[in-house]
């Protein structure tokens, strides 16, 4: 079966610093990646997703990047954070551009 | 602007009773609609999903009903279970699987099961 794994589960970051969140998925080949966010008060919003190693779409300009350097590894980074950058962060993965998407229990990430 | 809203940030059923969720959208070329279901400290977990040539799809519980005129779609839970206690996503798309990177979320609505 398939699992995602995301982490850290929590993190408290000074504004200023960098940031990075990994993910990693098992038990299937090639997946479609995604890095959603959900700020306080408002709905899950896509950041990026990638199809393939290497390949990265931005949905929302930011302070925000994502990097794909293996198959099933993801990586949010920023290079200093904002305090517009908190909220909880979720990675997910889907089977094809066609199938549901599966969620990584998420990061809530708080920038003091 | 949001294009996905749900308007009851929270609903409170009993148990055995019918939960009905409601999910309004403002996009006529949505087709593929989504609800996804959260507990606290996990990711949101796939529940059901519904393509805009049907208005209705069930799978046990749970059935989503689509009014496209009306641009609404509902989630009804028959009976309800405090298992069911969570907080639910709704999700719209603008190709079919939503898997594309162009799912849109509305913000949740938070349904708590009393016994």
């Amino acid at each position: 079966s398939q699992t995602i794994h995301q982490w850290p589960a929590t993190l408290v970051q000074p504004v200023g610093s960098p940031l990075s969140l990994e993910c990693t998925v098992e038990g299937t080949s090639n997946p479609n990646l995604y890095w959603y966010r959900q700020a306080a008060g408002r709905g899950l919003q896509l950041l990026f997703y990638s199809v393939g190693i290497g390949q990265i779409s931005s949905e929302v300009p930011q302070n925000l990047s994502a990097s794909r350097p293996q198959d099933r590894q993801f990586i949010l980074s920023s290079k200093k954070l904002l305090l517009s950058d908190s909220g909880f962060y979720l990675c997910a993965w889907a089977r094809t551009g066609y199938s549901p998407l599966h969620f990584g229990n998420g990061t809530r990430l708080t920038v003091t | 602007d949001q294009q996905v809203k749900q308007n009851s940030p929270s609903l409170s059923v009993q148990e055995g009773r019918i939960s009905i969720l409601n999910c309004d959208y403002t996009n006529s070329m949505f087709d593929y609609f989504l609800w996804y279901k959260k507990y606290p400290a996990e990711g949101p977990t796939f529940l059901i999903s519904i393509s805009s040539i049907k208005d209705k799809n069930e799978d046990g519980r749970f059935t989503v009903f689509l009014n496209k005129s009306a641009k609404h779609l509902s989630l009804h839970i028959v009976p309800s279970q405090p298992g069911d206690s969570a907080v639910y996503f709704c999700a719209a798309s603008l190709n079919y699987g939503g898997s594309q990177g162009n799912l849109i979320f509305g913000k949740g609505t938070k349904l708590s099961v009393k016994p």
